[in-house]
């Protein structure tokens, strides 16, 4: 599949601080969506995002889908501890084409 | 609630041994995909299936194989296992809103 470039690839977080990731691609997409990835379990979605410029929340997340269509960041607000995990953009090309590029993954720690 | 099941959840078999890895939904989702998950590969697409009797290779579709005889379930089958299969490995199913994923099935090839 396409590549997607997420970054940045690891951070650390502090309980009450606001964080953010993007996903850029040399190609345009039809829709993004951010999983997240608790230890043992499957990705979970988050946000999906059908439009250019749309921005959307789902509580403390808000996700926007670039204007050009080849980006698409995470803002994660006030973190807390359970906001640990390995958070996944994905992007679908075309309409009628179920199949997503997934980026690597950033992997959110909690900073000692 | 629908859901998404794997089963089993963990397995070890020996190289050249068939396996077959099992995927239920009950959204009635039309798309289901197999991906494996590997440190340093994140998730790449093994097979995905469009609908009943619709299968399509992925990325790394090279020593599986799937078969999709009715809407629920998209069973992957490991011909003959070898070391390089061992990864964890997610089923998944979509519609418009995006892909849900099952719990994994952890795979070990000895």
């Amino acid at each position: 599949g396409q590549q997607l470039n997420q970054s940045p690839q690891s951070m650390f977080i502090q309980e009450g601080e606001d964080v953010s990731m993007n996903c850029t691609s040399s190609s345009i997409f039809n829709t993004w969506l951010w999983y997240k990835q608790d230890p043992g379990e499957g990705p979970v979605l988050l946000i999906a995002l059908y439009k250019a410029g749309e921005l959307t929340s789902n509580g403390r997340l808000t996700a926007q889908f670039g204007i050009t269509r080849k980006d698409s960041f995470l803002n994660i607000s006030a973190s807390i501890p359970s906001d640990v995990g390995i958070y996944f953009c994905a992007g679908q090309p075309r309409s009628n084409d179920y199949k997503l590029s997934f980026g690597a993954g950033t992997t959110v720690t909690v900073r000692a | 609630d629908a859901e998404i099941t794997q089963s089993p959840r963990h397995k070890i078999t020996e190289t050249g041994r068939q396996v077959t890895l099992a995927c239920h939904q009950t959204w009635n989702h039309n798309n289901m995909f197999w991906y494996r998950q590997d440190l340093g590969h994140g998730l790449r697409l093994i097979h995905y299936s469009y609908g009943v009797h619709d299968t399509n290779k992925g990325e790394v579709s090279d020593g599986y194989s799937v078969s999709r005889s009715n809407t629920e379930d998209l069973p992957l089958t490991l011909e003959s296992a070898a070391s390089s299969q061992t990864s964890v490995y997610f089923c998944a199913s979509s519609d418009r809103a995006g892909e849900y994923f099952g719990p994994g099935t952890r795979l070990t090839v000895t």
